[in-house]
């Protein structure tokens, strides 16, 4: 019952922008969009999240598509800190938990 | 400090032995969650606490499971008679408020379960 679809991997050159693209066709009014990045051996580490405007904070943009079906997490220039897994997640306004996919291991190449 | 902290970091127990992993969320953080993250898999929810009361524990896999937190701060997620199935790393969260979906989680490094 995943309510997210994201590519499995994907490889970005360093110093260039990273588009991870993000898949929520049955996304409902209330949920937000959520984006968690977990690098090796360490917790999940939040990013950035939004509604229905586009959302831009000092780690990403986030690019929610008119009929919210499709979002896309912006890193501006990647560097190789940035190699990590990236969830996208979907929550309800009134939801407590994080549901976790598989995400997308995104790996930055000198 | 800062973070979300826990402890111990890596613990390796023998099929049928108890555990205990503790969890120091952010000061003053009134919500904690546990979650348990397989090999290869994203983390997956486990119980949630709002202050002292646990009002969520449906994603805790067995009665063996058991987490409490009796002064709304540190948390402890009790692992009895453990079994191999039971390896994993085990995440902790905490944030300010409770059920808004616009909270954020912040979560700790992590403690790796290994049960041999």
């Amino acid at each position: 019952d995943a309510k997210t679809t994201q590519p499995p991997s994907m490889d970005c050159a360093e110093g260039r922008a990273a588009n991870l693209p993000c898949n929520h066709s049955t996304i409902s009014g209330n949920e937000y969009v959520y984006w968690y990045r977990q690098i090796h051996s360490q917790g999940p580490q939040y990013i950035i999240h939004g509604l229905k405007n586009n959302e831009t904070n000092e780690m990403a943009s986030l690019i929610i598509t008119e009929d919210r079906k499709s979002s896309t997490l912006i890193l501006p220039h990647a560097t190789l800190r940035d190699t990590a897994v990236y969830y996208c997640i979907v929550r309800l306004t009134n939801d407590y938990k994080l549901s976790f996919g598989a995400g997308t291991t995104v790996t930055v190449r000198a | 400090g800062a973070g979300v902290s826990q402890s111990p970091r890596y613990k390796v127990a023998k099929r049928g032995q108890d555990v205990a992993l503790r969890c120091d969320p952010i000061s003053g953080h009134v919500s904690l969650f546990w979650y348990q993250q397989a090999l290869g898999q994203g983390p997956e929810f486990l119980t949630y606490f709002q202050n002292e009361a646990q009002l969520d524990k449906s994603g805790l896999p067995s009665d063996r499971f058991f987490a409490e937190r009796p002064e709304g701060s540190v948390s402890t997620l009790k692992i009895q008679r453990t079994q191999q199935e039971d390896s994993a790393v085990y995440l902790c969260a905490s944030s300010r408020a409770g059920t808004s979906g616009r909270t954020i989680q912040y979560f700790g490094a992590g403690t790796r379960l290994s049960v041999l």
